[in-house]
């Protein structure tokens, strides 16, 4: 079956503007987690998502970064006013369950490069 | 601190050679283990998951010390295919046992292995 998609797998954007990450995960995964990776880094912990509720957005960097998810499937992370400190690989990944209980799936990752 | 801490390599090894890392965790809550690999530009994939009694998937083998907050992961005879970044990975869980729903990665430890 699909993995975890998402789009676009690269942008680049002028500081200031606004982008939309997407992601699509696992069909029947109730988990979706949003990751972000700068350069030669670890994974840095953005959002989760169990269902269509965020109970945790405790990795969010700043209050220009905010995500949703409808439906209990697509989910979109939306960074204002973009940075040059906001480019990095942007990573989701889905799980049949929470984190911990099921294994985790990674989507390629969307490479945002502020200009 | 940082929450997981994990040899910071890189390692070089020949073929055939076994390699070591090791990885210590500060949340005595922690209580769900992994090892993922991250192959160049890529997203990372489950490699193992870490039990308490140690376990082993062929080449690899992992430990986990609980009293010492250490996890460590063992590859004999390495593959030219071995390369790659080893990320340690840990879970916490509530008093009740339910996971928080997030992962939190370790740097990575680089390993190259040569003909």
């Amino acid at each position: 079956g699909a993995g975890v998609s998402q789009s676009p797998s690269n942008k680049v954007t002028e500081k200031g503007k606004d982008v939309e990450l997407r992601c699509d995960p696992i069909s029947g995964h109730t988990a979706l987690y949003w990751y972000r990776q700068s350069l030669g880094q670890g994974l840095e912990f953005l959002i989760y998502f169990q269902g269509n509720s965020a109970p945790d957005k405790s990795g969010l960097p700043s209050d220009r970064f905010s995500a949703e998810r409808t439906g209990g499937s697509v989910s979109t992370l939306t960074i204002q006013r973009t940075q040059q400190e906001d480019s990095a690989v942007y990573l989701c990944a889905s799980s049949q369950r929470l984190a911990g209980e099921s294994e985790q799936f990674f989507g390629p990752g969307t490479r945002l490069t502020v200009l | 601190r940082k929450e997981v801490e994990q040899d910071p390599g890189p390692f070089n090894v020949p073929e055939g050679a076994t390699v070591a890392f090791n990885c210590t965790y500060s949340n005595s809550a922690s209580q769900s283990f992994f090892w993922y690999r991250q192959d160049c530009r890529k997203e990372p994939k489950l490699l193992m998951s870490v039990y308490s009694s140690g376990n082993e998937d062929g080449r690899f083998t992992a430990q986990l010390n609980r009293a010492s907050q250490y996890i460590s992961l063992l590859i004999r005879d390495s593959k030219l295919s071995d390369s790659a970044t080893y990320l340690c990975v840990v879970n916490i869980r509530n008093a009740g046992g339910t996971s928080y729903g997030k992962l939190t990665f370790g740097q990575g430890t680089i390993l190259t292995v040569h003909p």
